[in-house]
């Protein structure tokens, strides 16, 4: 079936502009993960969310980060006033969560192919 | 909070020869480790997991090991081949939600024909 899907795959914006980065998970999947990799580096969690539960934003580096997940299915990331240091490659994954009484685990997270944002 | 570590940073292997990669983890209640290949210009894929029930798993040239005790795993390569060439991560996981996956800073291998 299809995978995580990405949308655009490249952005060049203004420093001070906003951008709206979107992510189509795997049909099924309950959770989806935002990393942010800058060039050469690791991964850098952002946040995540797994079903109607609050999400965990524990890793949004600043107030001009924000995401929401409508539907439980698409993602929408978005930037507020971009800043150089903000130039990285956005990558989305989803994963299905499997849960029984009183515990819960996560599957496999399964990538998209990133946004890679440009921020002159 | 887990801390996951990977030696090398960079890995330059003849094609033909073993890759080995190797990861350390801080989490005693991590049970989920899986690895990732990311080629220029595209995603992380999943080429292979391991969970804490089993010490190695095998998938063709690419196998995994596990020592729990030690708290490290490892990714083997053999017979490497130039398409192996790309950036490797392994990661850490509790299984439950949340900030549960935590990645290690990547092996960055060549494979020289």
């Amino acid at each position: 079936g299809a995978g995580v899907s990405q949308s655009p795959s490249n952005k060049v914006t203004e420093k001070g502009k906003d951008v709206e980065l979107r992510c189509d998970p795997i049909s099924g999947h309950t959770a989806l993960y935002w990393y942010r990799q800058s060039l050469g580096q690791g991964l850098e969690f952002l946040i995540y969310f797994q079903g109607n539960s609050a999400p965990d934003k524990s890793g949004l580096p600043s107030d001009r980060f924000s995401a929401e997940r409508t539907g439980g299915s698409v993602s929408t990331l978005t930037i507020q006033r971009t800043q150089q240091e903000d130039s990285a490659v956005y990558l989305c994954a989803s994963s299905f969560l499997v849960g029984t009484s009183g515990s819960s685990s996560t599957d496999t997270q399964y990538f998209g192919p990133g946004t890679r944002l440009t921020v002159l | 909070g887990e801390n996951v570590e990977q030696h090398p940073s960079t890995l330059s292997v003849q094609e033909g020869d073993s890759a080995v990669i190797k990861c350390t983890y801080s989490d005693s209640a991590s049970n989920y480790f899986p690895w990732y290949k990311q080629e220029l210009g595209k995603g992380p894929q999943l080429i292979i997991d391991i969970r804490s029930n089993v010490g190695e798993k095998k998938d063709q040239r690419i196998a995994v090991t596990l020592n729990k005790t030690a708290k490290h795993f490892s990714l083997h390569i053999t017979e490497t081949q130039p398409e192996d060439s790309a950036v490797y991560f392994c990661a850490a996981s509790r299984g439950n939600y949340g900030q549960n996956f935590v990645f290690g800073p990547g092996t960055r291998l060549s494979v020289l024909p």
